[in-house]
C-alpha cells in the first residue's frame, strides 16, 4: 500500500540551480497539493490541484511550478533555487471532499547553500 | 475565510500525566475539524475528526477531542501519555463547502521519563 510517495528524500541545490520533487499517489485521488514546512509556521500551501489538468496557486507560489498531467503524479519545480527556499517539502493527496483527511507523503528536505 | 490558531508551541510532560494541546479556530462558515500527527521524520496522518454529531470524538492511541462550537475550540487530550507520544501535532479546519486545509503552526509534545 504505497499512499504517496515523494522523491527523492533529500537533495542538497546550489543557488540558482532548477529542480523537481516527484510526488505520486496511487489511491485515486483528485485533489493533490504541495506544502512547505517551517519552524513556527506550520504548513503553507504552494500550489494545489482539483484534478488532472487544473491548477492553482496557494499561499506562498512565488518561485515554484506545478503541472498535472495524470491523476497520479503531481511535481514541483524550483525555477531558481534561492536559500531561502530551504524548507521540507510535503505533498498531499485527497478525495477532495472537504469530510476526508489528507494522506501525505514522508517529505523531501531541500537545503539550498 | 478560516484561521487556525494553536495556543502553545511547545508542551513538556512527564510519561503517564495527562496533556492537553489547544486550538482554537476562527470562520464566518461551517467546518470540520482535525488533528494530525507527526513523528519525526515523517508525514502527517490522520488524529481524529469531527464533522458533526457527537462533540467528544475518540482518534487512534488513545487521544480524544472535544469540539466547542461556543468557543471556537477543538482541544486535544489524552489521559496518560507514553515517550512514544513525542511528536509534533496539528489543528486543522475545512469548510464543509470546500477541499483547502488550513493548518495550525503545530505544537511539539516532548514526553519526559
Amino acid at each position: 500500500n504505497a499512499g504517496v510517495t515523494q522523491t527523492p528524500k533529500f537533495q542538497v541545490l546550489k543557488t540558482g540551480q532548477s529542480m523537481t520533487l516527484q510526488c505520486a499517489q496511487d489511491m485515486n485521488h483528485e485533489y493533490m497539493s504541495w506544502y512547505r514546512q517551517d519552524p513556527g509556521m506550520g504548513l503553507r500551501l504552494i500550489h494545489y490541484s482539483v484534478g488532472a489538468g487544473i491548477t492553482d496557486q496557494g499561499e506562498v507560489p512565488n518561485g515554484y511550478n506545478v503541472s498535472r498531467s495524470t491523476t497520479e503524479d503531481f511535481p514541483l519545480r524550483l525555477l531558481s533555487a534561492a536559500p531561502s527556499q530551504t524548507s521540507v517539502y510535503f505533498c498531499a493527496s485527497s478525495t477532495g471532499r472537504g469530510d476526508q483527511p489528507q494522506h501525505f507523503g514522508d517529505g523531501t528536505r531541500l537545503s539550498i547553500l | 475565510a478560516q484561521s487556525v490558531t494553536q495556543l502553545d508551541s511547545q508542551v513538556p510532560v512527564f510519561e503517564e500525566a495527562p496533556v492537553e494541546l489547544r486550538c482554537n479556530y476562527s470562520s464566518s462558515v461551517s467546518v470540520y475539524l482535525f488533528w494530525y500527527v507527526q513523528y519525526p521524520n515523517q508525514g502527517l496522518q490522520l488524529l481524529l475528526k469531527y464533522l458533526s454529531g457527537s462533540t467528544l470524538v475518540k482518534g487512534i492511541n488513545g487521544f480524544e477531542a472535544e469540539f466547542n462550537k461556543s468557543q471556537t475550540s477543538f482541544h486535544l487530550r489524552k489521559p496518560s501519555v507514553h515517550i512514544s507520544d513525542t511528536a509534533e501535532y496539528f489543528c486543522a479546519v475545512i469548510n464543509t463547502g470546500g477541499f483547502k486545509t488550513i493548518f495550525g503552526a503545530g505544537t511539539r509534545l516532548f514526553v519526559k521519563a
